[in-house]
């Protein structure tokens, strides 16, 4: 079946690690995006990709870091510089960056700061 | 930049009433506005859409209103059943470039009571 793959679904990890979250689609979609999801908060973007070795920071980039080396891939690296990284992490894709095209979301994970 | 407020932030209606949730947004080149539902643990889907040319939408029981001189639009769903039981988020997208990304509203957690 089409669709978005995360992993790991859920992750812990402790202060000062940096950490990378996983995200696949088989799609052929050409726009990846990474949005923070808080509690009373909705979703926040990160980062976006609207086409291969290209990306543009969102809303609150900061402490954070991608690439997308291929298409179908777009992993995500939480770095210790992030200050409350605790959240839910949602990766979605869509046919037509920066057009009325509809977001596909992944499952999601859920990191933890010990 | 655009800003989308949603309102409220809790719902709670018995089985077979209706529900009504309300997003406004401030940009008025603002074109497109989907609405997602997210289910406990997943991530969000889109439900229905609409975009500025248009006033209402409908598809069975869940149907979209724009009023665009206000810049309020509306979801309405109709004969709610547990199912409908989720998170919906507004959101909102200008057109094209880094105006195109979709900025979403806080979310409204939907409750059906049997």
């Amino acid at each position: 079946d089409g669709g978005i793959t995360q992993s790991p679904k859920y992750l812990f990890r402790k202060e000062g690690q940096n950490v990378t979250l996983s995200c696949e689609q088989n799609l052929n979609h050409d726009a990846m995006y990474w949005y923070r999801q808080d509690p009373g908060q909705g979703l926040r973007l990160i980062y976006y990709s609207q086409i291969v070795n290209d990306f543009q920071k969102g809303d609150i980039a900061e402490g954070y870091s991608v690439s997308r080396e291929k298409k179908e891939s777009f992993p995500l690296t939480v770095t210790s510089a992030q200050k409350n990284p605790t959240a839910f992490y949602l990766c979605a894709s869509s046919i037509l960056p920066g057009n009325t095209g509809e977001l596909f979301f992944g499952e999601g994970s859920r990191l933890t700061v010990l | 930049g655009e800003n989308v407020e949603q309102h409220p932030s809790t719902l709670s209606v018995q089985e077979g009433d209706s529900a009504v949730i309300k997003c406004t947004y401030s940009d008025s080149a603002s074109n497109y506005f989907p609405w997602y539902k997210q289910e406990l643990g997943k991530g969000p889907q889109l439900i229905i859409d609409i975009r500025s040319n248009v006033g209402e939408k409908k598809d069975q029981r869940i149907a979209v209103t724009l009023n665009k001189t206000a810049k309020h639009f509306s979801l309405h769903i109709t004969e709610t059943q547990p199912e409908d039981s989720a998170v919906y988020f507004c959101a909102a997208r200008g057109y094209g470039g880094s105006q195109g990304n979709l900025i979403f509203g806080k979310g409204t957690k939907l409750s059906v009571k049997p």
